[in-house]
């Protein structure tokens, strides 16, 4: 099936700094990539829909001045955190969907973000 | 942040029984479920589709059930192993204007004991 790597798997950082997390189809295009943030014991709770060329959409009650999404090709998405706090360290979790091939997602790996 | 208290439903079994995990979803418009296996630090791993106009498909070793009229969905596991210990969750997909979003279910903690 197709791949998705996400980099870094894991972070710590400071809080008050900022944080990349890129996503990538390593073997497929993605005009649409979907970003995912999971506490621990909790479910997946979707951020914000990511598209190549243009605004991510996000969904309600998520800052899009926190959470930048830059989609700059259509094989990678990168999630900004902006001015980290400990109530952000969470699981990040991308998804992509292959152009053209149904509905089916295929996630990458996760990212865990501690921020101290 | 993570909600106080809160208990993922938990399923244990033997190892070589068949596990049946459940799932009621929300949206009465949603055309498409999927059912996904998460292991521990890892993301979710695709196990079996289903689209709204079946009440049932197969997989290797796994089915899903479908029903429509009370908005719920259903993961069978046969003669199931120590390595489908894991969480499953469901979700769904409205399709329209929100084709590829999906909704994640609660999920359901399976351990199997050897």
């Amino acid at each position: 099936g197709a791949v998705v790597s996400q980099h870094p798997s894991w972070v710590i950082c400071k809080s008050g700094t900022s944080v990349k997390i890129e996503c990538r189809s390593l073997d497929f295009q993605a005009t649409t990539m979907f970003w995912y943030r999971q506490f621990p014991k909790q479910s997946l709770m979707l951020m914000a829909t990511s598209n190549e060329g243009s605004k991510a959409t996000y969904e309600q009650g998520v800052e899009k001045d926190k959470f930048l999404i830059n989609h700059a090709s259509l094989t990678l998405s990168t999630l900004t955190v902006t001015s980290a706090h400990p109530e952000d360290s969470s699981f990040y979790i991308c998804s992509a969907n292959e152009n053209g091939v149904g509905n089916e997602q295929f996630f990458g790996p996760g990212t865990r973000l501690t921020v101290l | 942040g993570e909600s106080v208290g809160l208990h993922l439903p938990t399923l244990s079994v033997q190892e070589g029984d068949n596990s049946i995990i459940n799932c009621a979803y929300s949206n009465s418009a949603s055309d498409y479920f999927i059912w996904y296996k998460q292991e521990s630090g890892k993301g979710p791993q695709f196990i079996i589709d289903i689209r709204s106009n079946m009440d049932k498909r197969q997989g290797q070793r796994v089915t899903v059930l479908l029903n429509k009229t009370v908005k719920h969905l259903s993961l069978q596991i046969a003669a199931t192993q120590p390595g489908d210990s894991a969480v499953y969750f469901c979700a769904e997909n409205a399709g329209g204007t929100s084709y590829g979003k999906l909704t994640f279910g609660q999920g359901t903690i399976l351990t199997v004991h050897p």
